[in-house]
């Protein structure tokens, strides 16, 4: 009921193209949805977030899609470049109620 | 508005000693949580403070323990130091539970 699954584990994306990153929850009461940005040696720093009574939130290059009866959301960073280059992960939580719960992490690596 | 700070940033330790990280919140942050992480389980909750009382606790053993101060600084205490510990140690703080949380930078604990 706690999981969060993330995929893929990596992925390689040219310079100026589009990460997708995907994951997928089980416990249907999670009311938050953060995606967390972490460069080696630093602690992951909060990137985007989404509540589900939003289909999509952008703020810049990236994008967070959330589909409710899927039970899933997904982020897109769009025109991508080799800063963006890091491990991404999505997590839950259920305000007030539950710690967050994280994915596996994506290491995403832009080649130009 | 300064972030999350932990010290130490580093800290190589033996297997059966005891080691005790420390972690200041961002100022007016009252939330502090606490997470192990490692290349296979990835990002794992150990507990969470508030207002001086634990809210919520992972599902470590007995040997990991933590308290918060007044001044919201929180500890976190490992004895008996096994070499499974060994694990970048996150502390993250938010105003209340279950809101956004800013993570600090982290300790790298090194069991030998």
């Amino acid at each position: 009921q706690q999981q969060v699954k993330q995929s893929p584990q990596s992925l390689i994306v040219q310079k100026g193209g589009i990460s997708i990153i995907n994951c997928a929850y089980e416990n249907t009461a999670f009311d938050y949805f953060p995606w967390y940005q972490q460069f080696p040696g630093k602690g992951p720093a909060l990137l985007i977030a989404i509540r589900p009574d939003v289909s999509e939130k952008k703020e810049g290059r990236f994008t967070i899609s959330f589909n409710k009866s899927a039970k899933q959301f997904s982020l897109h960073i769009m025109d991508s470049q080799p800063g963006d280059s890091a491990t991404y992960f999505c997590a839950a939580i259920v305000s007030g109620n539950t710690p967050l719960v994280f994915g596996k992490g994506t290491r995403l690596s832009v080649i130009a | 508005k300064a972030g999350v700070t932990q010290t130490p940033r580093y800290l190589i330790k033996t297997r059966g000693q005891q080691v005790t990280l420390s972690c200041s919140p961002i100022s007016g942050h009252r939330s502090v949580s606490w997470y192990q992480q490692t290349p296979g389980q990835g990002l794992q909750f150990l507990f969470e403070y508030f207002s001086e009382t634990q809210r919520n606790k992972g599902n470590f053993p007995g040997r990991f323990s933590g308290r918060q101060f007044s001044n919201s600084r929180s500890e976190m205490n490992v004895s008996t130091l096994e070499l499974g510990d060994s694990a970048l140690y996150l502390c993250a703080s938010s105003h209340r539970w279950g809101d956004e949380q800013y993570f600090g930078p982290g300790t790298r604990l090194t069991v030998t």
